[in-house]
Formats: structure tokens, sequence, C-alpha cells
């Protein structure tokens, strides 16, 4: 079965620089979420869009944004880079009207020397 | 808001003996409860869910749950444990509202001993 597939998996950066993450949903799931999870610590909720439109926000700070497509993927775009962003950056999806469980990507994990 | 707590960091366990993770949840309405499972740099996968119905859940690879609603705790277990088994588990919990994020725990250490 299609997996949620992020890209790229890994990013190295410098601080002040800019980075982008993809992410592209399982076909037909029309909500996706973007996770957090730094060193040794649990996911934490970014933001999440529903049939392309914002639906909720979390702790993401001011320097990122991130949007949903018309076919239906997501970019994270990450700006002024701290040596605090370095995560591992999950992205996920799930349908709503169907039994609303969140499938995870294998994430991005971002470097920030 | 809602929260997790997932009282140990690390849980050993000799193979082919039974399981228990632990989680609590607090959370306004009614629960959506989760267990995900992480293996090393790998993303985050799905266990099983508990929405509503049977207090007891089944998921994949022999896990089950149990809901205590009482007790607001969703432990995860399993029968009999396989060295395959040894990785990181999340519980975490959502609301019954418009708001679908998952707030995680703080993720418990299996390591199943052969």
């Amino acid at each position: 079965a299609a997996g949620v597939i992020q890209s790229p998996r890994h990013l190295i950066k410098e601080k002040r620089e800019t980075a982008t993450l993809k992410c592209y949903p399982i076909p037909r799931h029309d909500t996706v979420y973007w996770y957090q999870q730094g060193p040794g610590q649990d996911p934490q909720f970014l933001i999440s869009f529903y049939e392309k439109m914002q639906s909720d926000k979390g702790s993401i700070p001011d320097r990122f944004s991130a949007q949903q497509f018309s076919d239906y993927h997501s970019e994270l775009n990450m700006s002024s880079l701290e040596l605090g962003d370095s995560a591992l950056y999950f992205c996920a999806s799930s349908l709503v009207s169907g039994s609303d469980e969140q499938y995870f990507g294998p994430g991005t994990r971002l470097t920030v020397t | 808001a809602q929260s997790v707590a997932q009282p140990e960091d690390q849980v050993n366990v000799a193979e082919g003996n039974p399981l228990t993770v632990k989680c609590t949840y607090s959370v306004s309405g009614n629960p959506y409860l989760f267990w995900y499972v992480q293996y090393p740099n790998r993303g985050l996968q799905f266990l099983l869910k508990y929405i509503t119905g049977d207090n007891l859940v089944k998921g994949s690879y022999g896990f089950e749950a149990e809901f205590n609603k009482s007790q607001t705790s969703f432990h995860l277990k399993k029968p009999s444990a396989l060295v395959s088994d040894s990785a990181l588990y999340f519980c975490a919990v959502r609301g019954s509202g418009s708001a679908r994020q998952l707030t995680f725990g703080s993720g418990t250490q299996l390591t199943v001993l052969p």
C-alpha cells in the first residue's frame, strides 16, 4: 500500500539559511499534519491542513510557514534557521471521513550547523 | 489541554514473557487513544487505536491495549514478547472535537532480552 512520502530524507543547512520540506500524503487522504521531534523527545505538533486549508496550529515558530497544494502535497518552509531547529520532521496524513488514524512518513532529518 | 504520561522511560522484558507499557491520559471529552512504535531512524508506525466500543483493542503484531476510563489509562500489552518488539513506543491522545492533532507521551523504550 502507498505510504506517506517525505523529501528530502536528510538535509544539512547552516544557520540563517532556508529549508523546504515536502510531504506527499497517502492518496485520497484529506488531512496533512506536521510534527517536529527533537533528539530524545516526543513529536510535537506544528500545523495541519484539511482540504488545503490550515486547520490547526501548534507550536510552530513564526519563522516557519506551510501550505497544502491543489494536489494535496504539503511543504514546510523554514527560514532563518537556528541550531535548535535540528530535528526530525514528520509529516502524517489521515482521512477524516474514514478511520482517521494518522499515518506517518519516514521523516526528514534536518541538521543545522 | 490534553496530555499523556508514560511513567516508564525504559521497560525490559525477557523474550516469551508478557509485556506491558503504561500510558495515562488527560483530555476534555471522550478520548481518542493511539499507540505508535518507532524503530531507530524510522517513522512512527501505527499499532492500534481506541475510539469507542470494546475496552480491549487488538492491533498489529499481536499487540493489544486496554482502555480504562476510571483510571484514564490505555496500557499496551502483548502476551509473549519477541526480541524484534524492541523499539520506542509512544502513546498519543486527541480529543473528540474538531482539533485532530495528536499529543504524544514521552515514549517508552522497550527492550526484549533473548
